[in-house]
């Protein structure tokens, strides 16, 4: 089946460093991806959105890169804080704005 | 803050027993989708309302209903509770593709 999928299930970086999660997806139909972030006990939260006619966005720290040609999306955040300690989830437009996420990435950043 | 809130926060039932969740979107939203997030996992599209009709639904079966009302709030009713139905419920609204999401209501079924 069509899914969207994480690379790695947790990541660990230091502060101050810059943090790179991956995000792999099947459906090349696809045309708009977001990037989430939940912290524990909230709902996930918007970061940032990326469509299909881009291959890249910048925010403020965070930057989302698309490959259409692997189906691949990453968010890189600069200068993590402890505060960027989360689950970060990709998300797929999959129809009507109806999103398919991935299981998520846990993000720590070590002091 | 998105705007977006749900009541109530916690939730326990048992097994068999339904249950009503209920969002409020911002005004102007005229999209709601209701998400089911088990824990560790990822949010799974359970349905969509538009200008409160059903567009759209996941794989979830006809127990999960729900409702929008014109006032921009919405419902999620679950019947005959299972155990596997204990999970985060998450309501996200918007105009468009952006959706933002609420806290959601954690559903403990025993």
């Amino acid at each position: 089946g069509e899914s969207v999928g994480l690379h790695l299930p947790t990541l660990s970086v230091q502060e101050g460093d810059n943090s790179i999660i991956n995000c792999a997806y099947s459906n090349s139909a696809s045309d708009y991806f977001i990037w989430y972030k939940q912290e524990s006990g909230k709902g996930p939260q918007f970061i940032i959105d990326i469509r299909s006619n881009m291959d890249k966005r910048q925010g403020q720290r965070v930057t989302v890169l698309l490959n259409k040609t692997v189906k691949h999306l990453s968010l890189q955040i600069a200068a993590t804080q402890p505060g960027d300690s989360a689950v970060y989830f990709c998300a797929e437009n999959i129809h009507d704005y109806k999103l398919s996420f991935g299981a998520g990435t846990t993000v720590t950043v070590r002091a | 803050e998105t705007g977006v809130t749900q009541s109530p926060t916690h939730l326990i039932k048992t097994r068999g027993q339904q249950v009503t969740l209920r969002c409020s979107s911002q005004s102007g939203h005229n999209t709601v989708s209701w998400y089911q997030q088990a824990l560790g996992q990822g949010p799974q599209f359970i349905f969509q309302y538009y200008r409160e009709e059903e567009n759209g639904r996941g794989n979830f079966p006809p127990r999960f209903s729900g409702l929008q009302f014109p006032n921009y709030s919405s419902e999620l009713n679950v019947n005959a509770l299972e155990l596997d139905d204990s999970a985060l419920y998450l309501c996200a609204s918007g105009v468009g593709e952006t959706q933002y999401f609420g806290p959601g209501t954690r559903l403990l079924v025993l």
